[in-house]
């Protein structure tokens, strides 16, 4: 199972938009509904921030949003804050019963 | 408050065995999947394997298939994870974490454990 593909890098200035895609396959993003995104800052644990394409656990900021079309999902950062500076993964089910995480993208608030 | 730690972590030769362990608390633990997830040196996150809350079903990624297993013990709150015929690149930091929905997204995450292969 290949790595969905995210690109390396994004950056934005405080206040702007970003949006990071995620791009899979018919077998897994494009398949189902089951695509969730994670914030990592350095040396700690990931953090779920949407899952199932669209869904904010409680507490997320509700800058974070999701969506989806065909084989690449988004995540798309309204507002940027320096907080948001990190490494953001995403992730898909798969038809094999797995679970595969894109390369990781990260972000740069300049 | 859910919690879930890691330990078992070691420097280790190629070919050596490991048994990784993740102690859960704050949630009824029989009632969730859990997965492990991986984090090499500089890299990305990398799923492993998952298993149900009851134990039946168990959840492999292909590059670990044959060489790792996955368990649980309910009764002691605590999930597993045993490495075999470890090779340098499986050094990494490895996570679990406890499954949303089994094998779709992950809710909370233990703070890992790191895993040195090396001669």
């Amino acid at each position: 199972q290949s790595a969905l593909t995210q690109p390396a890098s994004v950056s934005g200035s405080p206040g702007q938009s970003i949006t990071i895609s995620c791009t899979g396959t018919s077998s897994d993003v494009g398949r189902y509904n089951y695509v969730s995104w994670y914030l990592q800052y350095p040396g700690k644990a990931p953090k779920l921030m949407i899952y199932e394409v669209t869904n904010r656990p409680s507490g997320v900021s509700n800058r974070f949003s999701g969506s989806k079309s065909g084989d690449t999902a988004s995540l798309t950062i309204s507002g940027l804050q320096a907080e948001d500076e990190a490494d953001y993964y995403c992730s898909s089910y798969t038809s094999s019963s797995t679970l595969v995480f894109g390369g990781g993208t990260k972000l740069t608030v300049l | 408050e859910v919690q879930l730690l890691e330990s078992g972590g070691d420097l280790l030769q190629p070919g050596g065995s490991l048994r990784l362990s993740c102690a859960a608390s704050g949630f009824t633990f029989g009632g969730y999947a859990m997965s492990w997830v991986r984090q090499a040196p500089g890299k990305g996150l990398e799923w492993l394997s998952a298993i149900s809350g009851s134990g039946e079903s168990t959840y492999y990624a292909d590059s670990v298939k044959g060489r790792f297993t996955v368990s649980r013990d309910n009764s002691k709150n605590t999930l597993y994870l045993q490495m075999n015929s470890l090779r340098a690149s499986d050094t990494a930091i490895y996570y679990c974490a406890r499954d949303g929905k089994t094998v779709d997204y992950f809710d909370y995450w233990g703070q890992g454990t790191l895993v040195t292969v090396s001669s």
